[in-house]
């Protein structure tokens, strides 16, 4: 199946300071890509759909000044995390959906873990 | 209100003890229905995906079946290295921009 990457796998910041996870589709290109959140034994949460070269859409409740998402190229999408606080700390997931003969398939990332010191 | 539920919450097997897991859908216009496997701390893996009723996939030791209003997760003969959370979502809508993740069903095959 496809393959969707994303870096860094672990990041650690300081509380205040900004941080960017990169989610890449390597062997397709995606004009859609989503963002999500996972806390411990639960399930995802779409934080905000990435659409190549507009704006992103955001989920109810999730600020869009503090999760910055990019989507520059139809293989990135990259999601700032800007001025973090330890309450920001998560798993965070990207993936991208892959049309192949008129029909969708998600693929998602390894996931990057951050921790907010 | 669209909405995907997965059940059980959680299944405890026995190596070798066969099962079902379960999700329910209600959505308006029915693009996809997708499998995943999670396992602690990675991302979710694609297993299948299904789009019409009467449809049925398999790998290994799953097998993925969808009715007009569920879909299946058979797994057969299972053993520990199955042990996961697996997730459904459903895509909908005239764009197929909606994606709805059930809650996971939490499955722990025990030696």
């Amino acid at each position: 199946g496809a393959v969707v990457s994303q870096h860094p796998s672990r990041v650690i910041c300081k509380s205040g300071t900004s941080v960017k996870i990169e989610c890449r589709s390597l062997d397709f290109q995606a004009t859609t890509m989503f963002w999500y959140r996972q806390f411990p034994k639960q399930s995802l949460m779409l934080m905000a759909t990435s659409n190549e070269g507009s704006k992103a859409t955001y989920e109810q409740g999730v600020e869009k000044d503090k999760f910055l998402i990019n989507h520059a190229s139809l293989t990135l999408s990259t999601l700032t995390v800007t001025s973090a606080h330890p309450e920001d700390s998560s798993f965070y997931i990207c993936s991208a959906r892959e049309k192949d003969r008129g029909l969708y398939t998600i693929y998602f990332g390894e996931g990057s873990w951050l921790t907010v010191v | 209100e669209d909405q995907v539920t997965q059940s059980p919450e959680a299944l405890r097997l026995q190596e070798g003890e066969s099962s079902s897991l379960n999700c329910s859908y209600t959505v308006s216009g029915l693009r996809g229905l997708f499998w995943y496997r999670q396992d602690p701390g990675k991302g979710p893996e694609f297993l299948f995906t299904l789009y019409s009723a009467g449809e049925e996939k398999e790998k290994e030791r799953l097998k993925a079946t969808l009715t007009k209003k569920e879909s299946f997760l058979h797994i057969t003969a299972p053993k520990p290295e199955d042990s996961a959370t697996y997730l459904c979502a459903v895509q909908a809508g005239s764009s197929a921009s909606k994606i709805i993740f059930g809650s996971g069903t939490r499955l722990s095959i025990r030696p």
